[in-house]
């Protein structure tokens, strides 16, 4: 039971460059989270998705893209990073709002 | 402009003693307010959750406080155990998908 995936686990950029982190669930949830966590600042939301076929802009939504693929998976794109986007970034899935969320591994990504 | 305050930012503890992390709200819209654990290099993973309608809920070990009118809830870790060394996050949502999580606790256990 791989619960939710994301790929790479470890990423660094150079300043400019773009990228996709990707995220799969296997639980059928229909709502789908990115987070990034920075420290002392907890995890604070990008973008989610409540169901498939719709994205909202959460926190901090600037800089980034998502897209919905399907009802498992759920990608963010960063089109141009840059070094205020160093982070480490989790991807949550849930059965809805005031559910519980089950986060991925987290993917570790440097821009420099 | 964090929407949950917590604290203390670390705290340690002895084994067998009692862990305390304290988390204050604004928005009186927040219903559901969850805890989660993370351990190094993991992703969070959901502790316990209270719902305002009730002042407490105990899970095991662990219990949330509720006060509804002073808009504050916290977390206590009875008989603390070196397993329970972890970073802790107190959260808040309500009617739509964006759940706020405070800045969160580092509790080291000492044997």
């Amino acid at each position: 039971n791989a619960g939710v995936t994301q790929t790479p686990k470890f990423q660094v950029l150079k300043t400019g460059q773009s990228m996709t982190l990707q995220c799969a669930q296997d639980m059928n949830h229909n709502s789908m989270y990115w987070y990034r966590q920075d420290p002392g600042m907890g995890l604070r939301l990008i973008y989610y998705s409540a169901s498939e076929g719709t994205t909202d802009k959460g926190e901090v939504p600037n800089g980034y893209n998502v897209s919905r693929l399907n009802k498992r998976e759920f990608s963010l794109r960063l089109e141009s990073a840059a070094p205020s986007q160093t982070s480490v970034y989790f991807c949550a899935s849930g059965v809805g709002a005031r559910t519980e969320a089950f986060f991925g591994q987290g993917t570790r990504l440097t821009v420099v | 402009q964090q929407q949950v305050k917590q604290s203390p930012q670390s705290l340690i503890v002895q084994k067998g003693g009692i862990s305390i992390i304290n988390c204050a709200y604004e928005n009186t819209a927040f219903d559901y307010f969850p805890w989660y654990q993370q351990f190094p290099g993991k992703g969070p993973a959901l502790l316990i959750a209270i719902r305002p309608d009730v002042s407490e809920k105990k899970e095991g070990r662990f219990t949330i406080s509720f006060n509804k009118s002073a808009k504050q809830f916290s977390l206590h870790i009875m008989d603390s155990q070196p397993g329970d060394s972890a970073t802790y996050f107190c959260a808040a949502s309500r009617d739509d998908y964006k759940l706020s999580f405070g800045a969160g606790t580092t509790v080291t256990v000492r044997a």
